[in-house]
């Protein structure tokens, strides 16, 4: 079992472009959620996915949306982006039942210039 | 809204001495708490979880942690710490029952001196 995993690894964009990070969950996995972390924080909730569709979604602007495809994979897309995007994404798999546990991919270092 | 504070930004433990991470939520009904390790560029690992049951919760690598539900703490615990045991740790918190978001706190670096 590959657990978790995300691509690219590093990403180097420059302010007002798009970009897209993707995540392939743990094998038997149904939601991905993913996650934002600034240098010296945690991570922050964006939003999570279940069958296709975005079902909780954090304090974070229409620039980011994501996808869900029937594999279960997903994506995260953010346009315009800003400096302070710069910052580690982390896509995280679970079961919806039982709730709660969380398994983490390595994540996508993104910095913006 | 939920929220989960620690108030350590680092704590500094000798190697073979007890270690505590500390770690205090508030949340809206009964929580779901967890505790998440990070090492330098890596994802997080989970360390253990508190859904119900027995307050004293085991985990990974010999972590434990106790739930306190009037103090609303759920603090980490290692009777002995390892020089391998530094890293970033985080608590979490999601309300009980289906699919809920999870708040991380701001994390505490544990340095673990040999």
């Amino acid at each position: 079992d590959a657990g978790v995993t995300q691509s690219p690894t590093h990403l180097i964009k420059t302010r007002g472009q798009q970009v897209t990070l993707r995540c392939s969950p743990k094998s038997g996995h149904d939601t991905v959620s993913w996650y934002q972390q600034a240098l010296g924080q945690g991570p922050q909730f964006i939003f999570q996915y279940y069958e296709e569709e975005e079902r909780q979604r954090g304090n974070f602007p229409d620039r980011f949306s994501g996808h869900q495809f029937p594999n279960y994979s997903s994506e995260l897309n953010v346009n315009a982006l800003l400096l302070g995007d710069s910052a580690l994404y982390l896509c995280a798999s679970s079961l919806t039942v039982p709730p709660g546990l969380q398994f983490f991919g390595p994540g996508t270092r993104l910095t913006v210039l | 809204a939920q929220s989960v504070a620690q108030p350590e930004d680092q704590v500094n433990v000798a190697e073979g001495n007890p270690l505590t991470v500390k770690c205090t939520y508030s949340v809206s009904g009964n929580p779901y708490l967890f505790w998440y390790v990070q090492y330098p560029n890596r994802g997080l690992q989970f360390l253990l979880k508190y859904i119900t049951g027995d307050n004293l919760v085991k985990g990974s690598y010999g972590f434990e942690a106790e739930f306190n539900k009037s103090q609303t703490s759920f603090h980490l615990k290692k009777p002995s710490a390892l020089v391998s045991d530094s890293a970033l740790y985080f608590c979490a918190v999601s309300k009980s029952g289906g699919y809920q978001k999870v708040t991380f706190g701001t994390g505490t670096k544990l340095q673990v001196i040999p």
